[in-house]
């Protein structure tokens, strides 16, 4: 069965610090891997998604993610976190026949300090 | 910018009533969905609807559940007999032509609480 695991549930950093989100998944095909970002009040929006190709991708905000297939992982990185950045954050993953649902992890909950 | 809106953003029922939770999803949409949050446990998937009908529901979505796009323009999601566990967070989604082709935009959500 898909899975997705975000072992992080809550990260802080500071201003300017860069950022990791580890994510990893389950699943017996190929997935397509999804990263979204819920800031307080506001519903879940997409920062970047993954589905072929190139395996570094960016996404809004100044975030990227990597996938590796060895590692069955898609990591979200910034180089440089804003005070905006504090936001929980979601891993999910979806296939690519069959079922349309997303698959969500748990989770991160990033706080970000002055 | 076009967005999904649910309503109530946060409703209160007693265990064994009914509850509506209602969604707008963006206009053009054909796809929409409904998924959840139990406080401190992953987001789920519910339910999808395409072309008036349900596409595919999860273990959770029981008869308990329901589902209706009444007007063309509202999606609703009703709980006929509440029990606690039905307590979390109830995102509405909806997307162009699937999650596999396009992306699905999320409302803000709805907190339900059973008490």
């Amino acid at each position: 069965a898909q899975s997705v695991t975000q072992p992080d549930i809550h990260i802080t950093v500071s201003e300017g610090a860069s950022l990791e989100l580890r994510c990893n998944y389950s699943y017996g095909a190929t997935p397509y891997l999804f990263w979204y970002v819920q800031s307080p009040g506001q519903g879940l929006q997409l920062l970047l998604k993954y589905f072929s190709g190139d395996t570094l991708v960016q996404g809004i905000k100044g975030f990227e993610a990597e996938f590796k297939r060895s590692q069955s992982s898609f990591n979200l990185r910034k180089p440089s976190v804003h005070w905006s950045d504090a936001a929980e954050y979601f891993c999910a993953v979806g296939a690519y026949y069959g079922t349309d649902k997303l698959i969500f992890g748990t989770g991160t909950r990033l706080q970000v300090f002055p | 910018e076009p967005e999904v809106t649910q309503t109530p953003s946060h409703q209160v029922t007693q265990m064994g009533q009914e509850v509506i939770l209602r969604c707008v999803p963006i206009s053009n949409h054909l796809y929409f969905y409904w998924y959840r949050q139990i406080l401190g446990q992953k987001v789920e998937f519910l339910v999808s609807f395409y072309n008036n009908e349900i596409s595919e529901k999860s273990e959770i979505f029981d008869d308990q559940f329901s589902v209706e796009r009444p007007d063309g323009s509202n999606f609703t999601l009703k709980i006929r007999s509440t029990k606690l566990e039905d307590s979390a967070m109830y995102f509405c989604a909806s997307s162009i032509g699937g999650t596999k082709n396009t992306e699905a935009f999320f409302g803000q959500g709805t907190r339900l609480t059973v008490v």
